[in-house]
């Protein structure tokens, strides 16, 4: 059963392009959410897609979107790409059964780098 | 403004003894805790959960305790062992976690030595 997969695993990118990292969710899991783990500290939730529309999001500007298609994948795209935006991203995915407490599974990550 | 706050970055251990990672919020409004364990170019792995209408789950040799008048949980490790070496996140949520959206603690990492 594969798990959450993520790619790339790394990349490069200079100051003010754009990037799309992707994202498969697990198996059976219709929920993806979104991360960014900066150096030093926990990540961070940036949004969350469920039936192909933004339910949640966090703290993060405009230039951070996303888009989640039919078969439950999904995008994170960055626009205007700072140095700050380096980071390891992260996907999680999860199944919505309407119940409490479902847990969270994550992919490796994407490692971006600004320069 | 950190709503979820675990003050020791690291803790070391000798294989064999206990492990306790500590982990303490300010949002009064969570209801739902989760341990994730972190080895080096891996994504986070769930290790364990509590809802906030209980004081203990245990699985395992893992144990994760809720003091929700001190808003203070905290991971218990028994025995340690060296593969259990790594950064271990706390994270809570609201909605019983079905939301989705973790709010996690900067991490403590945990080297368990033989």
């Amino acid at each position: 059963d594969a798990g959450v997969t993520q790619s790339p695993t790394h990349l490069i990118k200079t100051r003010g392009q754009q990037v799309t990292l992707r994202c498969s969710p697990k198996s059976g899991h219709d929920t993806v959410s979104w991360y960014q783990q900066a150096l030093g500290q926990g990540p961070q939730f940036i949004f969350q897609y469920y039936e192909e529309e933004e339910r949640q999001r966090g703290n993060f500007p405009d230039r951070f979107s996303g888009h989640q298609f039919p078969n439950y994948s999904s995008e994170l795209n960055v626009n205007a790409l700072l140095l700050g935006d380096s980071a390891l991203y992260l996907c999680a995915s999860s199944l919505d059964t309407g119940r409490m407490n479902t847990e969270a599974f994550f992919g490796q990550g994407t490692r971006l780098t600004v320069v | 403004d950190q709503q979820v706050k675990q003050n020791s970055p690291s803790l070391s251990v000798q294989e064999g003894r206990i492990s306790i990672l500590n982990c303490d919020y300010t949002n009064s409004m969570f209801d739902y805790f989760l341990w994730y364990k972190k080895y080096p170019a891996e994504g986070p792995t769930f290790l364990i959960s509590i809802s906030s209408i209980k004081d203990k789950n245990e699985d395992g040799r893992f144990t994760v305790f809720l003091n929700k008048s001190a808003k203070h949980l905290s991971l218990h490790i028994v025995p340690s062992q060296p593969g259990d070496s790594a950064v271990y996140f706390c994270a809570a949520s609201r909605y019983g976690g079905s939301q989705g959206n973790l709010i996690f603690g900067k991490g403590t990492k945990l080297s368990v030595k033989p």
